[in-house]
């Protein structure tokens, strides 16, 4: 099966601009999450989505935001950039995203490294 | 909340030497555990996963336990190469019914010099 595939892979924006990144999940995969990486603050949790619904978010302003397909494929909306938005921002994928025994392994794409200007 | 402590790095080995890198955690029930790596410029790579206590997990000569007792998921490998050089990340999953979210240590940095 092919991985996790997030596109663009490099993103150069300045202040006050909005992005949009996508992932598509392995196929079959229901659950998409969505983490920032920044040296800073390491790892933090954006959103999940399952089944075309935000069922869990993290602590981040509503400046971030996404969705998800009926195909499960997903989008993140960045909106106001901010310098400090500045991160390399990691999709996640699983089958159930845990719902079922055994489903909660993530499996990561390479990441979009968004720079703001 | 849940959480995940890692020693920090950046460990510095050289090849073929024994590897450490300890992590334990804090978490309600009884969540999954994982390492993942990462390699410059890349996305995060699966390494090795356990779901319940005294599991092992393993792959690629790593390996790591699942303690309960002590709350602790370390990763060992026995004789690191020069490629093994990354970022090792230790991370947890809530229990099954919730929300799918990981939490991560903070990484830990290796570098393995001939």
């Amino acid at each position: 099966k092919a991985g996790v595939t997030q596109t663009p892979r490099y993103l150069i924006k300045t202040r006050g601009q909005q992005v949009t990144l996508s992932c598509s999940p392995i196929s079959g995969h229901r659950s998409v999450s969505w983490y920032q990486q920044t040296p800073g603050q390491g790892l933090q949790f954006l959103f999940e989505y399952f089944s075309e619904t935000q069922r869990n978010k993290g602590n981040f302003p509503g400046r971030f935001s996404g969705r998800q397909f009926s195909n499960s494929r997903s989008e993140m909306n960045v909106s106001t950039l901010e310098l400090g938005d500045s991160a390399l921002y990691l999709c996640a994928s699983s089958p159930w995203g845990g719902r079922r025994e055994g489903t909660d392994t993530q499996y990561f794409g390479p990441g979009t490294r968004l720079t703001v200007l | 909340g849940n959480s995940v402590t890692q020693m920090e790095g950046p460990v510095t080995l050289s090849e073929e030497a024994f590897l450490t890198i300890n992590c334990t955690y804090t978490a309600t029930g009884y969540p999954s555990l994982f390492w993942y790596v990462q390699y410059p410029g890349e996305g995060l790579q699966l390494l090795l996963k356990a779901t319940k206590a005294d599991d092992k997990g393993s792959n690629k000569g790593f390996e790591a336990t699942y303690r309960k007792e002590t709350t602790s998921f370390h990763l060992e490998k026995g004789s690191v190469q020069v490629s093994d050089s990354a970022v090792y990340f230790c991370a947890l999953s809530a229990p099954t019914g919730t929300a799918s979210k990981l939490t991560f240590g903070t990484g830990t940095r290796l570098q393995v010099t001939l």
